[in-house]
């Protein structure tokens, strides 16, 4: 089945430590996104990347690191510097089409990752 | 500063109703509006979507209605269900100059729709 995979569901940071969230896609998809879901805040872009080896900040990136070697993977560290990092994390993916063109925009979830510190 | 608002919280139908959930938006350079469901621990699926050259799009029990004038835009759903309760999130983005959009989505802070018997 195509889509996209996040990893772990579950995570546990302890004080000064460093974790990283996986997210991987089969649908052939240029452009990925990382985005922090809290309560009542709705969904916050931290990074994205619209093509392999590029990637640029979103509204939030301090204390966040990403890489995109490849073009379906894009996963994303959680450095100790991110003083808050407890939330709901989602990968999303989306494919370039033409404005004209069906479907264009529609960005596609993983299931999430929760964050939380011990 | 919040470009794209959603500003209930939470909204209560009774099934068989009509569910009217609104989002606002402040840049005008938007020009695709989306909506998202999402029930807990998951990820948002893309519900329905529309382009600001049209005022109306409908797909099944789903309609987005835009309102460029007033920066505006509302779903409705009739008849409403119970599987129909989750946090709904409209999402608005900019297609650049060249026409290729990559997809860089503002959201809105989400409304919890409940659908009662």
């Amino acid at each position: 089945d195509g889509g996209i995979t996040q990893s772990p569901k579950y995570l546990f940071r302890k004080e000064g430590q460093n974790v990283t969230l996986s997210c991987e896609q089969n649908l052939n998809h240029d452009a990925m996104y990382w985005y922090r879901q809290d309560p009542g805040q709705g969904l916050r872009l931290i990074y994205y990347s619209q093509i392999v080896n590029d990637f640029q900040k979103g509204d939030i990136a301090e204390g966040y690191s990403v890489s995109r070697e490849k073009k379906e993977s894009f996963p994303l560290t959680v450095t100790s510097a991110q003083k808050n990092p407890t939330a709901f994390y989602l990968c999303a993916s989306s494919t370039p089409v033409r404005t004209s063109g069906r479907g264009r925009n529609i960005q596609y979830f993983g299931a999430g990752t929760r964050l939380s510190v011990l | 500063d919040q470009q794209v608002k959603q500003n209930s919280p939470s909204l209560r139908v009774q099934e068989g109703r009509i569910s009217i959930l609104n989002c606002d938006y402040t840049n005008s350079m938007f020009d695709y509006f989306l909506w998202y469901k999402k029930y807990p621990a998951e990820g948002p699926t893309f519900l329905i979507s529309i382009s600001s050259i049209k005022d109306k799009n409908e797909d099944g029990r789903f309609t987005v209605f835009l309102n460029k004038s007033a920066k505006h835009l509302s779903l409705h759903i009739v008849p409403s269900q119970p599987g129909d309760s989750a946090v709904y999130f409209c999402a608005a983005s900019v297609t650049n100059a060249g026409g290729t959009s990559y997809g860089k989505l503002t959201f809105g802070q989400g409304t919890i729709l409940t659908v009662h018997p």
